[in-house]
């Protein structure tokens, strides 16, 4: 069976440029989150959806930061402009009612 | 507000040496306590999932236990494929959002 998958793997941009991260959530889920990963914070939710619709978005640092899910099987976390400070690891994981949650192989993000 | 906290931050081990990570957490109305582990450049892979008090899960070298303030991860006779990082985290009654602690990073050594 084909996990959550995210796309790209590694993306290294210039300050100021737009991002998109991409997660196709496992087929049959119908709760996505995204999470991001640091040293010093460790995981942290940034957003969660149920049945699309975003649900909470209070861990999303700023303005900067969007995220969409415009149908059952795909899903963006946007940031735009980005910054230095945006680097870390981003993880899209999926869920189905109160079963764990399941996740990608994330995206490294590196902005110099 | 939830906390969890795990440690030791960092573990080594040799090979068929046994021991115990620890989870530590507060929150109002446990849900469930779940361990996953997470390779490098790989996410978490769920392991176990615990709902009460004296709950136990086993999966090959590994135990999960649970207590009303902590959670034990026992790991027996480990071999170097264990190595990896250990997460906790926790779902409280009223949320959807797991809360995880940093982790706990083992590494056994032939």
């Amino acid at each position: 069976d084909a996990g959550v998958i995210q796309s790209p793997r590694h993306e290294v941009t210039e300050m100021g440029q737009e991002v998109t991260l991409r997660c196709k959530p496992i087929s049959g889920h119908n709760s996505l989150f995204w999470y991001r990963q640091t040293m010093m914070r460790g995981l942290e939710l940034l957003i969660y959806f149920n049945n699309n619709v975003p649900i909470d978005d209070s861990g999303m640092p700023e303005d900067r930061f969007s995220a969409k899910m415009p149908n059952a099987s795909f899903s963006t976390l946007k940031i735009q402009p980005s910054e230095p400070r945006d680097s870390a690891v981003y993880f899209c994981a999926s869920s189905s009612s109160d079963q764990p949650q399941h996740f990608g192989d994330g995206t490294r993000l590196s902005i110099l | 507000e939830d906390q969890v906290t795990q440690s030791p931050e960092a573990l080594r081990l040799q090979e068929g040496e046994s021991s115990s990570l620890n989870c530590s957490y507060t929150v109002s109305g446990l849900r469930g306590l779940f361990w996953y582990r997470q390779d490098p450049g790989k996410g978490p892979e769920f392991l176990f999932t615990l709902y009460s008090a004296g709950e136990e899960k086993e999966k090959e070298r590994l135990k999960a236990t649970l207590t009303k303030k902590e959670s034990f991860l026992h790991i027996t006779a480990p071999k170097p494929e264990d190595s990896a990082t250990y997460l906790c985290a926790v779902l409280q009654n009223s949320g959807y959002a797991l809360n995880f602690g940093k982790g706990t990073s083992l590494l056994v050594t032939p």
